[in-house]
């Protein structure tokens, strides 16, 4: 059972670029959401969805973009990248009328 | 999702018991204590979490204050491994996630 996988694991942008954060989950959560830890912080949230179709923005959501068009899938899309977004991002799975999140590894990604 | 209080760090000893205390003097009747610890260049994993009643499991315990405003996390015999930021969350743990702080990063002396 993988859980949650997020690639890549590590990614160098320049300014400018634009590019997609893959998050798949093999538990058939209903629930995912996108967070970004910045040095030394706790996590923000980005962006959450529901169930497929279904999305809505947290905390922190300029400059990315989510869809969900099936249960697995939660991509992550910088539109433009920009060095503030130089972060480490988590993408999570929480199972409908569960109280439990479970997050990737990560992907570690630098904007020059 | 209400605030809690950490310290930023605490140490113990390889093979003793633990205690991480966390404040949440603002909880609302409905919100859940959760803990999630995170190792170094890892994803946050999941501890414990509980409402009002004490909770144990196989990572650890969860002490909840009576008045639900403290709470405290117990790792019963530390090992190496268990050195990681533990963070305390309050608020429901549903989609809209869980608000992330500092949390406290306990370091384990062999």
């Amino acid at each position: 059972n993988a859980g949650v996988t997020q690639t890549p694991k590590f990614q160098v942008l320049k300014t400018g670029q634009s590019m997609t954060l893959q998050c798949a989950q093999d538990m058939n959560h209903e629930y995912m959401s996108w967070y970004r830890q910045d040095p030394g912080m706790g996590l923000r949230l980005i962006h959450y969805s529901v169930g497929a179709g279904i999305t809505d923005q947290g905390e922190v959501p300029n400059g990315y973009n989510v869809s969900r068009s099936t249960t697995e899938d939660f991509p992550l899309r910088l539109l433009s990248a920009a060095p503030s977004q130089t972060s480490v991002y988590f993408c999570a799975s929480i199972g409908q009328g569960q109280n439990i999140q479970y997050f990737g590894a990560g992907t570690r990604l630098s904007v020059l | 999702d209400a605030k809690t209080t950490q310290p930023n760090s605490m140490e113990s000893n390889e093979e003793e018991p633990v205690h991480l205390p966390c404040n949440h003097s603002t909880i609302s009747g409905t919100d859940y204590i959760h803990w999630y610890r995170q190792l170094p260049s890892q994803g946050p994993e999941y501890v414990i979490h509980g409402l009002t009643s004490n909770v144990n499991n196989r990572m650890a315990s969860l002490a909840i204050a009576e008045d639900r405003k403290s709470s405290t996390l117990i790792l019963h015999r530390a090992t190496l491994r268990d050195a990681a930021v533990y963070y305390c969350i309050v608020g429901r743990g549903g989609a809209d996630g869980l608000t992330f702080g500092k949390g406290t990063h306990l370091i384990i002396q062999p």
